[in-house]
């Protein structure tokens, strides 16, 4: 079953950072970018940035450059995604989504819940 | 404010058609590249409904369809159903901005 299963639900202070993870199974987590996008409480979709989990290569969002890191753990099929200096801005769900179809997001993860909150 | 724009809203009656648009500009949808739409049911995580501009995944149905043409996309649903309820959002690539994926706003259907 081809899938991405995130970590749970974090809350942490402003100026802090969160790290979420993005488990790839189902298919080659090599072969296939790991892109990252947020949607605050109701709000539409921003993407953040790609990573290519073969190369490790990155593309950031102007918006997140300087804030934001994605690596990844290939002897585990895992994609991290880095998020720090947050603020109560940053409170959004926070979703792994991979583009096996062009640059067709064809399979998403669960979604993460960050809650940034003094 | 979303580089793509999508009506913040539509609604129709069970059984019959409707549409949402999705106008972007020469940077994006104009210069050619494909537009995906995807399907948010409240409190999911969205679905791919259409990629590469009018293709859809297996198990959409075909109730479902989308086009394109200049700077606009557009997403059709005929046969409303009410398990159709839920905020629809385009996505293409646009290069004014170093490169960036980009969503339209999103539209919520409801379906009355």
């Amino acid at each position: 079953q081809v899938q991405l299963v995130q970590s749970g639900a974090e809350m942490r202070k402003p100026g802090a950072s969160v790290k979420v993870s993005c488990k790839a199974s189902g298919y080659t987590f090599i072969g296939y970018y790991i892109h990252w996008m947020r949607q605050a409480p109701g709000q539409g979709l921003a993407w953040m940035g790609r990573m290519n989990p073969n190369s490790g290569d990155t593309d950031y969002s102007q918006t997140f450059q300087g804030r934001v890191t994605m690596t990844r753990d290939t002897s585990v099929n895992t994609a991290y995604m880095d998020l720090a200096r947050l603020t109560s801005d940053d409170t959004a769900v926070y979703y792994c989504a991979t583009s096996r179809i062009g640059d067709a997001f064809d399979i998403w993860g669960q979604g993460t819940v960050i809650t940034v909150s003094s | 404010q979303s580089v793509l724009t999508q009506p913040p809203s539509v609604s129709g009656a069970p059984g019959q058609r409707v549409t949402i648009s999705c106008t972007g500009s020469n940077s994006n949808i104009g210069a050619g590249y494909d537009v995906h739409w995807y399907q948010q049911l409240p409190g999911t995580a969205p679905k791919l409904l259409i990629y590469l501009n009018t293709n859809r995944p297996s198990g959409v149905p075909d109730r479902f369809s989308a086009s394109k043409s200049g700077t606009s996309a557009s997403l059709a649903i005929t046969g409303l159903q009410a398990e159709d309820e839920g905020d629809y959002y385009c996505q293409s690539y646009d290069t004014s901005l170093s490169g960036s994926v980009v969503f339209g706003g999103g539209t919520k259907l409801t379906v009355l």
